[in-house]
């Protein structure tokens, strides 16, 4: 069965600090993956996704992922984290026809 | 252009009672899902629908039951609540066309405690 992994359930950081969340897909062949984050009290915004292509994957809000197909991971990056960046992260993906499968989610505090 | 609506916001059952939550897009997308939230597990697939009048099981589907009569509203019921079901939920729609795929739009989520 396909699934999602996210191996870290809680960050935290300072602002400014750089952030990287893992997250780690089994299946094979052609794969589409997505970043989602959740706002305290809000619903799931789309931050980014791969469906093919460059490998380098900016999103909004200076977030970048990077697909890495030898590795089943996608992960995600920002250079410099702001306190308005403090949310629950999901990553997401599935095979090709398949259904959508999510990680548990990371999630993120960034202290001011 | 409201996007993914969702009502209610919060609610509150007793244990055996029952309820329908209403999903409603304006997308006009053929695909629509429910999903629940529960801590550390992310979200997990109840039901789901690929078009007007179909629905299929997901991941978890024991419990709930669904119904697509019209293409723009998704309702998910509960037809004896549990305290398990305790959960926050989460209505999505895709287009599943060649240029978003299944990239998913989501609603604001129901709040759902059972006593």
């Amino acid at each position: 069965a396909q699934s999602v992994s996210q191996h870290n359930h809680h960050v935290i950081l300072s602002e400014a600090a750089s952030l990287e969340l893992g997250c780690n897909y089994s299946y094979g062949g052609t794969v589409n993956l997505f970043w989602y984050v959740q706002y305290p009290g809000q619903h799931l915004q789309l931050l980014l996704k791969y469906f093919s292509g460059d490998p380098l994957v900016k999103g909004i809000k200076g977030f970048e992922a990077e697909f890495i197909k030898s590795k089943f991971s996608f992960n995600l990056r920002k250079p410099s984290v702001q306190w308005s960046d403090t949310a629950e992260y999901f990553c997401a993906g599935e095979a090709a026809g398949n259904k959508l499968t999510f990680g548990g989610g990371t999630r993120v505090l960034v202290k001011p | 252009n409201a996007g993914v609506t969702q009502t209610p916001k919060f609610r509150v059952l007793k244990t055996g009672q029952s309820m329908t939550l209403l999903c409603a897009q304006d997308m006009n997308h053929e695909y629509m899902y429910w999903y629940r939230q529960d801590p550390g597990m992310g979200l997990r697939l109840i039901h789901y629908s690929v078009g007007e009048g179909t629905t299929a099981k997901g991941e978890v589907p024991d419990g709930y039951n669904v119904s697509r009569l019209k293409k723009q509203n998704f309702l998910l019921g509960l037809e004896s609540a549990a305290p398990s079901q305790t959960s926050v939920y989460f209505c999505a729609s895709s287009a599943r066309d060649l240029i978003t795929y299944n990239e998913q739009f989501f609603g604001p989520g129901t709040r759902l405690t059972v006593l």
